[in-house]
């Protein structure tokens, strides 16, 4: 069936750091690809997709490219603040859409001043 | 997008016991999606709220345990039946606008002693 397999954390920065979150999926067809962040306290938030290969996401900084030969989508923000300490969790959806989501396990990010 | 709110927000319950969830959404949304994720764990799909009709339930999870309820587009419930502890998690709701991604609400804290 469809996975996810997400980089273990917790992760640790400082602000201003490169940020590489890795994750690798295994899906048949053409899933969509999704990256979503948890804030401390908060609910779950779509923080940015790609819906077909080579596709882009991006939002506040942060930016995943859809890669079909190598079944990744890396999450990857240039220079983390404390206030990108969060949860972030990589998911598919099996159907193209956005139907049925399938987590990663999440990765905690701390970023300190 | 859609604001989800679910109720109650946490909650600690002894063994043997029922919980009901509560999600309500502030729009009408096709469909409605019903999460676990565990402690220390990924979040994992439990089952599809139908409107007018029964739940389409994932492998490893029966309607008897996680009885679903969706009687109209903006609503729905989860009961947790007959608790143990290892039903301890936090449960999420999500809704799909027509054509859009997936909210999330804010989740169920549920302790069972």
């Amino acid at each position: 069936g469809n996975s996810v397999t997400q980089m273990e954390g917790p992760v640790t920065l400082s602000e201003e750091a490169f940020l590489t979150i890795n994750c690798t999926y295994t899906a048949t067809g053409y899933p969509s690809l999704f990256w979503y962040v948890q804030y401390p306290g908060e609910g779950l938030q779509l923080l940015l997709k790609a819906t077909k290969a080579d596709d882009k996401g991006s939002n506040k900084g942060f930016e995943a490219t859809y890669r079909k030969e190598t079944t990744s989508f890396h999450l990857e923000k240039g220079s983390v603040q404390v206030s990108d300490s969060a949860v972030y969790f990589c998911a598919l959806s099996d159907q193209g859409g956005s139907e049925k989501l399938v987590f990663g396990k999440g990765t905690k990010l701390t970023v300190n001043p | 997008s859609a604001v989800i709110s679910q109720k109650p927000s946490r909650d600690i319950c002894q063994r043997g016991t029922s919980l009901t969830i509560q999600c309500q959404v502030d729009s009408q949304v096709t469909m409605m999606f019903w999460y676990r994720q565990q402690p220390g764990q990924s979040l994992t799909l439990i089952a599809t709220a139908n409107q007018g009709s029964e739940a389409t339930y994932e492998s490893g999870f029966v309607i008897d345990k996680f009885p679903i309820s969706r009687p109209n587009l903006t609503f729905s419930t989860l009961t947790v039946s007959n608790m143990s502890p290892e039903d301890s998690s936090i449960y999420l709701c999500s809704a799909l606008p027509f054509g859009n991604e997936q909210f999330f609400g804010p989740g169920t804290r549920l302790t069972v002693l």
